[in-house]
């Protein structure tokens, strides 16, 4: 089955600076990578999503990159606010059904 | 819409008691499934459905079962519950074949003594 490893497992940036959270995938019959973001005593919420023919994704400050040769894709986060504070997790999978979901990066944005 | 309802938000069990995991949603949505999250292991699939009266086994699906009678409903029963299942448990859903995001309940904090 797939394997998704996510990096770092925690991170801390200053107001204003830029995350980065890398996710790497084993199945290369995976064609959906979703973003998800889970606040203390949530569920997940998808924040940014992006499908296997697609190679970035922006919404406002977050984007997505994916490269599928190296099977790898990541989440930028820009000009970070203390209410981006939260735990990330990556997935890779088909459309709609099974994901398979990376460990999760605990992000501090510091004011 | 109230989205997906999960029931009840915690629950403390004694070793080979029984219980069920309440999941409800109210958007329509064909398929369902039921994540267990644990730390520094993420969300791992439990079983999922992709309608009523359909279900399938996700990656660690021993000592769960469930049933979809109803397209709302899919609930997640423990029928001899171990240490071992101390977890927080996510049901989420999503639109059907094609659709792209799911949409995730609160989660139920489980703890077997």
């Amino acid at each position: 089955g797939e394997n998704v490893e996510q990096h770092p497992s925690t991170l801390s940036v200053q107001e204003g600076d830029s995350a980065v959270i890398k996710c790497t995938y084993s199945d290369s019959a995976s064609n959906y990578f979703p973003w998800y973001k889970q606040e203390l005593g949530k569920g997940p919420q998808l924040i940014i999503d992006i499908r296997s023919n697609v190679g970035e994704k922006k919404d406002q400050r977050i984007a997505v990159t994916l490269n599928k040769t190296a099977k790898h894709f990541s989440l930028h986060i820009t000009e970070t606010q203390p209410e981006d504070s939260a735990v990330y997790f990556c997935a890779a999978g088909d459309t709609g059904n099974q994901f398979y979901f990376g460990t999760g990066t605990s992000l501090t944005v510091i004011p | 819409n109230a989205g997906v309802t999960q029931t009840p938000k915690f629950q403390v069990l004694k070793t080979g008691q029984s219980m069920t995991l309440q999941c409800a949603q109210d958007m329509n949505h064909e398929y369902m499934s039921w994540y267990r999250q644990d730390p520094g292991m993420g969300l791992r699939l439990i079983h999922y459905s992709v309608g009523a009266g359909i279900t399938d086994q996700g990656e660690v699906p021993n000592g769960y079962n469930v049933s979809r009678s109803t397209t709302e409903d899919f609930p997640l029963r423990l029928l001899s519950a171990a240490p071992s299942q101390t977890s927080v448990y996510f049901c989420a859903s999503t639109l059907g074949q094609g659709a792209t995001e799911a949409f995730f309940g609160q989660g139920t904090r489980l703890t077997v003594v």
